[in-house]
């Protein structure tokens, strides 16, 4: 079976811009989270959905920051306008059920650089 | 609210030696227990899982870990450490009565295995 496939791997651009990363989840899996990673914070949970739907968006940083899940086999996360402090990893992972012993399978994350 | 400290942020260690990766835990409820692995360039891999029951634990890779409630303590170990264990190592809790099966992770320990 296929992983959990986060597009593009990496993502160099200018300050200001827009930026989208793209996640899509293990067929089947009904919840699809958004995580950050940095040195100084460590992995940091943005968003997660549940069927499409946003449950809990309290990590999304600044408004700058957006996640859509359109259906089942498709998530974005967008920044706009892009900062340097984005800069980070970003990764998306997906579950079977928002049963708390499950597991997360991550994708291989979005390495974003922004100048 | 849960929180997780990895106690070494870095353990170096020679190739065949045992290793020990520290977890300590803070939850006012029962909670599931995680461990998992990033590799270079990777998303996160599950290791192993305390759910309940036995509170020694075995997963992948040779990997074991042991619950200690009393101690709040999920300590990662390995007899005979490989060069290819070379990789972070996440310790995870998520609260049982946790709908969506939010994780929270500690800031990670990287693990360099020497030959």
């Amino acid at each position: 079976d296929a992983g959990v496939i986060q597009s593009p791997r990496h993502e160099v651009t200018e300050m200001g811009q827009e930026v989208t990363l793209r996640c899509k989840p293990i067929s089947g899996h009904d919840y699809l989270f958004w995580y950050r990673q940095t040195m100084m914070r460590g992995l940091e949970l943005l968003i997660y959905f549940n069927n499409n739907v946003p449950i809990d968006d309290s990590g999304m940083p600044e408004d700058r920051f957006s996640a859509k899940m359109p259906n089942a086999s498709f998530s974005t996360l967008k920044i706009q306008p892009s900062e340097p402090r984005d800069s980070a990893v970003y990764f998306c992972a997906s579950s079977q059920t928002g049963i708390s012993n499950q597991p997360q399978h991550f994708g291989d994350g979005t390495r974003l650089s922004i100048l | 609210a849960q929180s997780v400290t990895q106690l070494d942020s870095q353990v170096p260690v020679f190739e065949e030696a045992p290793v020990e990766l520290r977890c300590n835990y803070s939850s006012s409820v029962s909670v599931y227990l995680f461990w998992y692995v990033q590799y270079p360039n990777q998303g996160l891999q599950l290791l192993l899982k305390y759910l309940s029951g036995s509170t020694l634990v075995k997963g992948i890779n040779g990997f074991e870990a042991e619950f200690n409630k009393s101690q709040t303590s999920f300590h990662l170990r390995k007899p005979s450490v490989h060069i290819s264990d070379t990789a972070e190592y996440f310790c995870a809790v998520s609260d049982l009565n946790n709908q969506g099966g939010k994780l929270i992770f500690g800031q990670g320990t990287e693990l360099s295995v020497k030959p």
